[in-house]
């Protein structure tokens, strides 16, 4: 069973970049799959935010793709993720998801809430 | 964007119940859904995938139909911990977007 852990700062000032890690318990190589950054706003749906292959194709969702930047570290089996210029809108739990290449997210790491507030 | 559309947005019932949850797509997406369920604090569960295949672990009671661009998930007996919230996502490219939710609630 693959475990995902994500880490990073749970404040960050408007205007500023959030950066969060994602720790796998595998090998990101391995099985044929596929990383990705999920969020959620309070109380409201999911919203998925980027994906990356192990060799480090991305793909973003078009309407955060001028923000946002993905990048995969195969040595410490860890994917990140960067949001700039953030407001109040991007505060949200912040999940990292694995799954099969264009398919569905079949692990979830358990969330980390970001707030961005001065 | 393909855009995923749930009914109901909440859903009412009670234990031994019958429940179904459907989601339409605003193009055609042939099997690419996925189901997931949610409880409070918790990440999503991944339910069913490729509209009909159950993901290994959950249980029988939970199915999904459909292709193209309607698509059900039923609970054929609703039990305590089912009570939580249900997104459909659709897969069919390289981006992939949820549904808004159902929440499935005690009568």
């Amino acid at each position: 069973q693959v475990q995902l852990q994500e880490s990073g700062s749970r404040l960050v000032k408007p205007s500023e970049t959030l950066s969060l890690t994602c720790t796998v318990s595998e090998s990101l190589s391995s099985g044929g799959y596929t990383w990705r950054w999920v969020r959620q706003p309070p109380g409201k749906g999911l919203e998925w935010i980027a994906y990356t292959s192990h060799s480090g194709r991305a793909s973003y969702n078009s309407s955060l793709k001028s923000r946002v930047t993905i990048s995969v570290d195969r040595s410490k089996r860890q994917f990140s993720l960067k949001l700039s210029s953030v407001t109040a809108a991007d505060t949200a739990v912040y999940f990292c998801a694995r799954g099969p290449d264009s398919g569905y997210f079949d692990s979830w790491g358990q969330g980390i809430l970001v707030t961005v507030s001065s | 964007d393909i855009q995923l559309t749930q009914s109901p947005s909440t859903l009412s019932a009670s234990v031994g119940d019958r429940v179904t949850v459907t989601c339409r797509a605003s193009q055609y997406i042939d099997i690419w859904l996925a189901w997931y369920q949610q409880k409070p604090g918790k990440a999503p569960r991944l339910l069913i995938h490729d509209a009909s295949r159950l993901q290994s672990g959950v249980p029988s009671r939970f199915s999904g139909r459909g292709s193209g661009t309607e698509f059900t998930l039923t609970i054929s007996s609703l039990q305590p911990d089912d009570f939580a919230v249900y997104y459909c996502q659709q897969y069919h490219s390289y981006t992939w977007t949820f549904g808004q939710g159902t929440k499935v609630e005690f009568k």
